[in-house]
Parts: C-alpha cells; sequence; structure tokens
C-alpha cells in the first residue's frame, strides 16, 4: 500500500537557519512520481517540484533543495538561510504511475520562521 | 496561470443541512478532485473525476457525493451535514490522468458544521 510519512509536525527556526524537512515515502510501484506542495497562510497549496522515480539526480532552486533517495524511500527538502516568508506547512506527496493522478499526502509540517 | 476559483472561503452551516461546495477551473482541465484536509491527517482525496459526468470514489467517499455537469466544474455535495464534516476543503484540478501530472489547487472553503 502506498502511504507519505511526514514525521516532523512542526518546526521552528530562526531567520538565517537551514531547515531540512523529512518525507519517507513506502510504494510497491517502480514508476512512481513524488512531490512537494507549499501551502501559506492564504490556503492555496503553490507546487514546489516534482521527481520521477527514475531520476535520483537532487536539485537545486536558489535557496530550495530536494534530495531524492531511493535506496531509503526518502525525498528530502532543504531550505538554506530561512527567511519569514518560508513560514507555510509544507506537503510531500506521491503518485503513482497507474492510479490516475491521485495524490496520496503526508500528514505535512508547519515551518515557523521567526525574525 | 492556471487559476482554480473554489466559490466560499469561509462556510457556516447547521447539521442536516444540504451543502454545496463550488470548484471552477479556467484552464480545459479534464481532471478534478476534491480534499479534505484535517491537522495530523494531511489531505485526503474525497472523489475525483476524469470527465463531465464522470466520478470515482477516492479515500474518504462517505457522506459526500459530486456533480460535474460541465468540465470546468466540479461540485461537492452534503447531503446532510453533520458535526464531522468540519473541515477545510480544497479542490485540485489537472490536465489529464497520469501520474506525473501537476495538482493546481484552489484556496480552499473552510466549513463549519454547527
Amino acid at each position: 500500500a502506498q502511504k507519505v510519512t511526514q514525521a516532523q509536525t512542526e518546526i521552528s527556526v530562526v531567520e538565517k537557519e537551514d531547515v531540512t524537512l523529512d518525507c519517507v515515502y513506502e510504494t510497491r510501484d517502480t514508476t512512481y512520481y513524488l512531490f512537494w506542495y507549499k501551502q501559506p497562510p492564504s490556503g492555496e497549496l503553490v507546487f514546489l517540484i516534482r521527481r520521477n522515480s527514475f531520476d535520483e539526480q537532487n536539485e537545486i532552486s536558489g535557496r530550495y533543495s530536494w534530495n531524492f533517495q531511493k535506496s531509503t524511500s526518502s525525498f528530502n527538502f532543504t531550505i538554506t538561510a530561512s527567511q519569514v516568508v518560508d513560514s507555510a506547512v509544507y506537503f510531500c506527496a506521491l503518485s503513482e504511475s497507474n492510479q490516475g493522478g491521485k495524490l496520496i499526502f503526508g500528514q505535512g509540517t508547519e515551518l515557523s520562521v521567526k525574525p | 496561470d492556471v487559476k482554480v476559483t473554489q466559490s466560499s472561503r469561509y462556510l457556516v452551516k447547521r447539521t442536516g443541512e444540504k451543502v454545496f461546495l463550488e470548484c471552477v477551473q479556467d484552464m480545459d482541465h479534464e481532471n478534478m478532485f476534491w480534499y479534505r484536509q484535517d491537522p495530523g491527517l494531511g489531505l485526503r482525496l474525497i472523489y475525483f473525476s476524469y470527465d463531465v459526468k464522470m466520478k470515482e470514489k477516492g479515500d474518504i467517499p462517505e457522506g459526500y457525493s459530486v456533480s460535474r455537469e460541465k468540465k470546468e466544474r466540479f461540485s461537492l455535495i452534503l447531503e446532510s451535514a453533520s458535526t464531522n464534516q468540519t473541515s477545510m476543503y480544497l479542490c485540485a484540478s489537472t490536465i489529464f490522468a497520469g501520474g506525473h501530472n501537476i495538482q493546481y489547487f484552489g484556496a480552499g472553503t473552510r466549513l463549519s458544521v454547527l
């Protein structure tokens, strides 16, 4: 069965600190996709990144980076030099190739960045 | 830009009322989804639709129904609202079925059932 676990419910950091949000997934499918979404206080989920199961290259986008490791079934998200605007709930999600695009979400991690 | 619009940001209803949550997307997407979001549980899929007049149950369909009469509009219906349906409801759309497709979300409707 597919499952996504975000063990960190809440994280609080001070501005400019680096922070890593953990995501562990379970799937029996060999072809799958992993996503990260950000939900700011406004409520709308904003897409951040998508990776497929055949591409284990890490990705960096500005202050954001993602580490995908199939060996540990993890897809962790790091924010470097955090800013107050990074405060949000972050969701990791899994989509399998034969499930019609359905997303399985983790529980979410609420990140609070204090000035 | 993709725009997914949910008709209400906040709703307060009474137990037993019939409740309609409306969602409209403007990108001619084939697929639309309804999720509910609860603290500690993340987002859970209620129903989804691949095409007009088509619907599929998600993981928690009990107590809900849906309607998709037009491609751009997907409605979630609570036939007889109960207090345990107090939650945040999020609508999403994506261009067509496929695990790789990005879902675009509305801003959510926070429903309180008293």
